[in-house]
């Protein structure tokens, strides 16, 4: 069974450069979900796709952060001259979604990209 | 009258007790529950769902309620293992929205 996959796992960085993350849904999921978490906290939302389109943005997410699901499949999360406040756990999720008998569907988790900015 | 379940950011019981978790929610519209367990390192892990139709749903050892009308939510766990020590979280969905709100978790530690 092929989980939610996110890669890297861990990384690290300099205050000031630029970091992708990317998540490889489970297969035919067509929704994808970004959140981030922050010790000690819950989930926060930033964005999420149908298919390739980009519905919903968090005012979290500010315009250093972009994402992309180009294809309809995996999706990448681009963090632009990074701050010390970006560090966090970067959790992606996806669920069937799309239809009306598909739309209270839970999210499954990948288990994150842990960033940390020095 | 009615007691509300207050939600506590820790809980600790002994090995073959009873657990209950509480979640309060904030949005009216949300029609859609669900119940996570985060184990360190991992990402969060679905446990339960409702819908807003329901009042109760069992799963195996675990049960949800739904109260909409004061907008509460609880977790329960029958004979908790040392296995379930985890941070749980409820989240709260509007389907139209499509996005999920999570609340504050609950450290869970079971005692041997």
């Amino acid at each position: 069974d092929t989980g939610v996959s996110q890669d890297p796992r861990h990384k690290i960085t300099k205050r000031g450069q630029n970091v992708t993350f990317r998540c490889d849904p489970i297969s035919e999921h067509n929704r994808l979900y970004w959140y981030r978490q922050t010790l000690g906290q819950g989930p926060e939302f930033l964005t999420y796709f149908q298919n390739e389109a980009q519905l919903e943005k968090s005012r979290l997410l500010s315009d250093r952060f972009s994402a992309e699901r180009p294809k309809g499949s995996f999706s990448t999360l681009e963090i632009q001259r990074t701050e010390q406040g970006d560090s966090a756990m970067y959790l992606c999720a996806s669920s069937p979604g799309g239809s009306q008998g598909g739309r209270n569907q839970p999210q499954h988790f990948g288990d994150g990209t842990r960033l940390s900015i020095l | 009258g009615e007691s509300v379940g207050l939600h506590l950011p820790t809980l600790s019981v002994q090995e073959g007790d009873n657990s209950i978790i509480n979640c309060a929610y904030s949005n009216s519209a949300s029609d859609y529950f669900i119940w996570y367990k985060q184990e360190s390192g991992k990402g969060p892990q679905f446990i339960i769902d409702i819908r807003s139709n329901m009042d109760k749903r069992q799963g195996q050892r675990v049960t949800v309620l739904l109260n909409k009308t004061v907008k509460h939510l609880s977790l329960q766990i029958a004979a908790t293992q040392p296995g379930d020590s985890a941070v749980y979280f409820c989240a709260e969905v509007n389907t139209n929205a499509g996005k999920s709100t999570f609340g504050d978790g609950t450290t869970l530690t079971v005692k041997p």
